[in-house]
């Protein structure tokens, strides 16, 4: 099965733009999870889709938003971006199965962001 | 709310010794636990993991154990070798959702 996709890998914004990034996950995986990663942050949890609904949602501000798609692709949104969000945004997605009997996540390349 | 903490933020062996990581977890409903290695430059990879109702868990180097009433796991890495420099992250999660990950222990491992 071809992993987690996500594009694009690259992408240089000014502040102020606005900027969408799409995961696509392993096929048949229902979960999609997003993450933002700065150097010495770790993982920071933006929010979890599941069969398009949000299911969780971090402690970001109302400027960062997703959705799902039916066939469980997602989309990632900052509107007015500031310096702050440079980082790494990875998706993750996981099979999600009733009971939990699958529950790894496996991640994207993901998606590195600069702002200026 | 959930958060999961992970000691030590740096960690530097000589190469042979053995590696421990531990991490605490606040959520008591987390049943999943997944250790992630993430090299330079890297997606983060599963190296292993342990679900609730098991104690203990190991894979040739790898090893991991839970203490359920204590809400800790550790990772241990015995005979560490240069390849296992890395960035490992624990996490815990209620059935793969909601999944909290640690702040990452940055491993280094001297030749």
């Amino acid at each position: 099965k071809a992993g987690v996709t996500q594009t694009p890998r690259y992408l240089i914004k000014t502040r102020g733009q606005q900027v969408t990034l799409s995961c696509s996950p392993i096929s048949g995986h229902r979960s999609v999870s997003w993450y933002q990663q700065t150097p010495g942050q770790g993982l920071q949890f933006l929010f979890e889709y599941f069969s398009e609904t949000q299911r969780n949602k971090g402690n970001f501000p109302g400027r960062f938003s997703g959705r799902q798609f039916s066939n469980s692709r997602s989309e990632m949104n900052v509107s007015t971006l500031e310096l702050g969000d440079s980082a790494l945004y990875l998706c993750a997605s996981s099979l999600a199965q009733a009971g939990g009997a699958t529950d790894t996540q496996y991640f994207g390349p993901g998606t590195r962001l600069t702002v200026l | 709310g959930e958060n999961v903490e992970q000691h030590p933020s740096t960690l530097s062996v000589q190469e042979g010794d053995s590696a421990v990581i531990k991490c605490t977890y606040s959520d008591s409903a987390s049943n999943y636990f997944p250790w992630y290695k993430q090299e330079l430059g890297k997606r983060p990879q599963l190296i292993i993991d342990i679900r609730s109702n098991v104690g203990e868990k190991k894979d040739q180097r790898i090893a991991v154990t839970l203490n359920k009433t204590a809400k800790h796991f550790s990772l241990h890495i015995t005979e560490t070798q240069p390849e296992d420099s890395a960035v490992y992250f624990c996490a815990a999660s209620q059935g793969g959702f909601k999944t909290i990950f640690g702040a990452g222990t940055r491993l280094f491992v001297k030749a």
